[in-house]
């Protein structure tokens, strides 16, 4: 199983309200991040948050971690248009057979206009 | 401006057939990697590899060997093609390094008939 898991796993929402989505995980990580994916590309890297932040801002976005909980959520305010895509949490850990990124199954956000 | 370019967009293919996907990174990146990705399943890695002529099994290695002779060149191949490795296959790089961000090329849309 993912040790990332996005919910909710679709959402629809009208240009500038918010949109949130959350994601659990599994075991004791070093960072988790959010990435974005437009329909049919490569992903872009949002935003990265450390295992000993708990919120974290850029720009529209807002992230927050709960280690105890392990659990994450992204906000993305006043949306647009161009907000439509795939979002992602991806979590890392320092591994002795190396570190590595364990991507969740993604959020797909529509914003209509 | 940071760049992963990936060989083909599009690319279509006969069962048994050997499969060659490049990718290339112009960022000096030491860590390479390999995904495939599925509705449903998010990313998966494949193979992944830290340096020139290092590589290791990522959570689904089955089916596929990778190269990496230059440092920024990442080759994953298909022995033989099978029709269950129809996916979108995603090339990354990242710096060594704590955070391990990691910079997406735009996929490859491989389907095996």
């Amino acid at each position: 199983s993912q040790q990332g898991e996005e919910d909710p796993q679709a959402l629809s929402i009208q240009e500038g309200e918010n949109a949130t989505m959350n994601c659990s995980y599994k075991t004791s990580i070093n960072n988790l991040q959010w990435y974005r994916q437009n329909s049919g590309r490569g992903l872009v890297h949002l935003i990265l948050i450390r295992s000993n932040e708990r919120e974290k801002h850029s720009g529209r976005l807002r992230v927050t971690l709960d280690t105890s909980k392990k659990s994450s959520s992204l906000l993305i305010t006043a949306s647009r248009a161009a907000d439509t895509a795939s979002y992602f949490c991806a979590t890392f850990m320092i591994k002795a057979a190396g570190n590595k990124l364990t991507f969740g199954g993604g959020t797909r956000v529509l914003v209509k206009p | 401006d940071v760049k992963v370019t990936q060989s083909s967009r599009y690319l279509v293919k006969r069962t048994g057939e050997k499969v060659f996907l490049e990718c290339v990174q112009d960022m000096d990146h030491e860590n390479m990697f390999w995904y495939r990705q599925d509705p449903g399943l998010g990313l998966r890695l494949i193979y992944f590899s830290y340096d020139v002529k290092m590589k290791e099994k990522g959570d689904i290695p089955e089916g596929y060997s990778v190269s990496r002779e230059k440092k920024e060149r990442f080759s994953l191949i298909l022995e033989s093609a099978s029709t269950n490795q129809t996916s979108m296959y995603l090339c990354a790089s990242s710096h060594r390094g704590w955070y391990n961000e990691q910079f997406f090329g735009p996929g490859t849309r491989l389907t095996v008939l």
